[in-house]
């Protein structure tokens, strides 16, 4: 069974640039979700995507991430502009379903703001 | 306000002894728990998970302990392997599926 697969694996841009990443979670999975891991800390959920309507996106700082899962299948997280302190990974997971579910994480996607 | 806390950021243990890593939580909502492994370059994988009406759940080598009047839980690594080398999350989840990590504890298993 594939995983979770993102791209890309690294990114590198300056402040103010835009950015986007992809991620195709596992094949059947209702549940795709977003996190913002920045160095030492836990993963930090940026926004919840149930098939394809949003459950939960109150810590996405709205007034430069979007992000869309079309179909409910492929998402896209989208920075613009990008700041200084956005540099992190990017982890995408996907789940079955909602409550008490494993969630399945992508490798991430390393960036780097200049 | 972090509701999900691992207190030790690191944590070394000679192979073939046990290793006890903590966590603690703060939102009593919380109702499943589950801990993740991850080593560099990759993404978190699951490694076990525990519901509140337990206090054990034994895996193998791995058990979780949850102890929900001190809002506290543990995993449990016996006996500890080199290839156990990897940083560990404890993450905590209520009914409406949203997990909130720890900062995670970085395990070195010394041959």
């Amino acid at each position: 069974e594939a995983g979770v697969a993102q791209s890309p694996r690294y990114k590198i841009i300056e402040k103010r640039q835009s950015v986007a990443f992809w991620c195709n979670p596992i094949s059947g999975h209702a549940t795709l979700y977003w996190y913002q891991q920045i160095l030492g800390q836990g993963p930090k959920l940026l926004i919840q995507f149930q098939n394809n309507g949003v459950v939960d996106d109150s810590q996405l700082p709205k007034d430069r991430f979007s992000a869309e899962r079309l179909k409910g299948v492929d998402s896209t997280l989208k920075i613009q502009p990008a700041k200084l302190e956005d540099s992190a990974v990017y982890l995408c997971a996907s789940s079955l379903g909602a409550a008490k579910n494993i969630q399945y994480f992508g490798a991430g996607t390393r960036l780097s703001v200049l | 306000d972090q509701q999900v806390k691992q207190n030790s950021p690191s944590l070394s243990v000679q192979e073939g002894r046990i290793s006890i890593l903590n966590c603690d939580y703060t939102n009593s909502m919380f109702d499943y728990f589950l801990w993740y492994k991850k080593y560099p370059a990759e993404g978190p994988t699951f490694l076990i998970s525990i519901s509140s009406i337990k206090d054990k759940n034994e895996d193998g080598r791995f058990t979780v302990f949850l102890n929900k009047s001190a809002k506290h839980l543990s995993l449990h690594i016996v006996p500890s392997q080199p290839g156990d080398s990897a940083v560990y999350f404890c993450a905590a989840s209520s009914n409406a599926g949203k997990s909130t990590f720890g900062d995670g504890t970085t395990l070195t298993v010394k041959p």
